[in-house]
């Protein structure tokens, strides 16, 4: 699976969209890329995943660049809730069991 | 999607002996994943594992430190065996979530061990 890129932390103000980066320039043509985030002492949460095309759901948005090699996820009102770390992951899809290969993601802390 | 029950969600061990954790899906999945998370560090993948064969262990594990039971498709053990503080980490499973729209995955809430 490629590697993924994420800076480790960001800040955003609550109530505000927050735009959380990925880089993975080594993608290939039948990775997705999906979204994680885990709350303190809590499992990993499925946000999103995406394979090409911007994708939207009651949680987020996913941005993905034409050329594939970049991704942004979007929280548009962010809340102190939204407060975790954020794994970016690109894997196999096609609904197969592919492990999921976590790096070190951002953590993000919403402030008041 | 997949409700994942995992227990214990804590204890505390003495250096030496061995636990095990549980995972209980509400529906059958073909394969189930174990983790380990050690303090402030992210997930690594610890095997895979799929009924009625033995799991298979990423680099860095071995079977006789984490054996794995798969005995149905909705249950499965992670014994971590001979523990020492090293061993003290949160140990997640995980299963594909329902077919559907997306092939995310769930997780259960972790097992949170500390060895003394």
């Amino acid at each position: 699976d490629a590697k993924t890129t994420q800076p480790p932390s960001m800040d955003c103000a609550e109530g505000r969209a927050a735009n959380l980066p990925c880089n993975h320039s080594t993608i290939s043509g039948n990775e997705y890329v999906y979204w994680y985030r885990q709350i303190h002492s809590q499992g990993p949460q499925y946000i999103i995943h995406g394979l090409k095309n911007n994708e939207t759901n009651e949680m987020a948005s996913l941005i993905i660049t034409e050329d594939r090699k970049s991704s942004t996820l979007i929280l548009p009102h962010a809340t102190l809730r939204d407060t975790a770390v954020y794994y970016c992951i690109v894997r196999k899809g096609g609904g197969s069991n592919y492990k999921l290969t976590f790096g070190k993601g951002t953590l993000l802390t919403v402030n008041p | 999607s997949a409700v994942i029950s995992q227990k214990p969600s804590r204890d505390i061990c003495q250096r030496g002996t061995s636990l095990t954790i549980q995972c209980q899906v509400d529906s059958q999945v073909t394969m189930m994943f174990w983790y380990r998370q050690q303090p402030g560090q992210s997930l690594t993948l610890i095997a895979t594992a799929n009924q009625g064969s033995e799991a298979t262990y990423e680099s860095g594990f071995v079977i006789d430190k984490f054996p794995i039971s798969r005995p149905n498709l909705t249950f499965s053990t992670l014994t971590v065996s001979n523990m020492s503080p090293e061993d003290s980490s949160i140990y997640l499973c995980s299963v594909q979530r329902d077919r559907g729209t997306n092939y995310g995955y769930t997780f259960g809430s972790g097992t949170r061990l500390t060895v003394v």
